[in-house]
């Protein structure tokens, strides 16, 4: 069986500062892993993706991630936070060769000025 | 990145009306497409998958005659609430999945609010 777990439903940031979202995963085989973004009353919008290449993943906007098989984690980082950054962040995982993506519960970050 | 449409954007309906919510992949073939709902402060809820040109996969609890999915092309999959009641009131979400090239990953649509009265 899949599973996400995001631990902190609310993380809270001052400007400038690290922020760190937590992932955690158990898969039964090696999976793909995702992290999306979701502004207010808009869709998700995909910030990187672990596929089995390097374990350290950037993606957009100054993030990236990292994929630790001895953890199951793929924690979420960037290293100075910024007032735009607040959203809701999910992380997502699907086996290999599957459609069936297993999202989290979310984590909202707020960035405080 | 890939891009994913969803018309309309928001939609208030009387009870008992149905609803057509249209999914579009803008730039590339989806194979599959999926269905969320979202409810306010939660995660998505998968409601289930459709593959062009055969019959939708439905998740566990969801009614399949009341959330009609056709996809019958490989860039369009549309979903109808039936007889809209306010407790369908939610935020519904498409995304879709293309072929190989474009790995694993699922392009998400900008989401469809609906409100029932």
């Amino acid at each position: 069986a899949q599973s996400v777990t995001q631990l902190g439903s609310h993380v809270s940031v001052s400007e400038g500062a690290l922020v760190l979202l937590r992932c955690n995963y158990s898969s039964s085989v090696p999976p793909y892993l995702f992290w999306y973004v979701q502004y207010p009353n808009q869709g998700l919008q995909l910030l990187l993706k672990y596929t089995s290449a390097a374990t350290l993943v950037k993606g957009i906007n100054g993030f990236e991630a990292e994929f630790k098989k001895s953890e199951t984690s793929f924690h979420l980082t960037k290293p100075s936070a910024h007032m735009s950054d607040a959203a809701e962040y999910f992380c997502a995982v699907t086996p290999t060769g599957s459609n069936q993506f297993y999202f989290g519960t979310g984590t909202s970050l707020t960035v405080i000025p | 990145g890939a891009v994913v449409s969803q018309h309309p954007s928001r939609v208030i309906c009387k009870s008992g009306t149905s609803v057509k919510i249209e999914c579009r992949s803008l730039d590339f073939q989806a194979t599959t497409m999926f269905w969320y709902r979202q409810f306010p402060k939660k995660s998505l809820m998968l409601m289930a998958t459709s593959n062009e040109g055969s019959k939708a996969t439905y998740e566990q609890g969801v009614e399949k005659d009341k959330f009609l999915i056709n996809h019958a092309s490989l860039t369009l999959s549309t979903l109808t609430v039936t007889s809209a009641h306010p407790e369908d009131s939610s935020f519904y979400i498409c995304s879709a999945r293309g072929s190989s090239g474009r790995g694993e990953t699922q392009y998400f649509g900008p989401g469809t609010r609906l409100l029932v009265l």
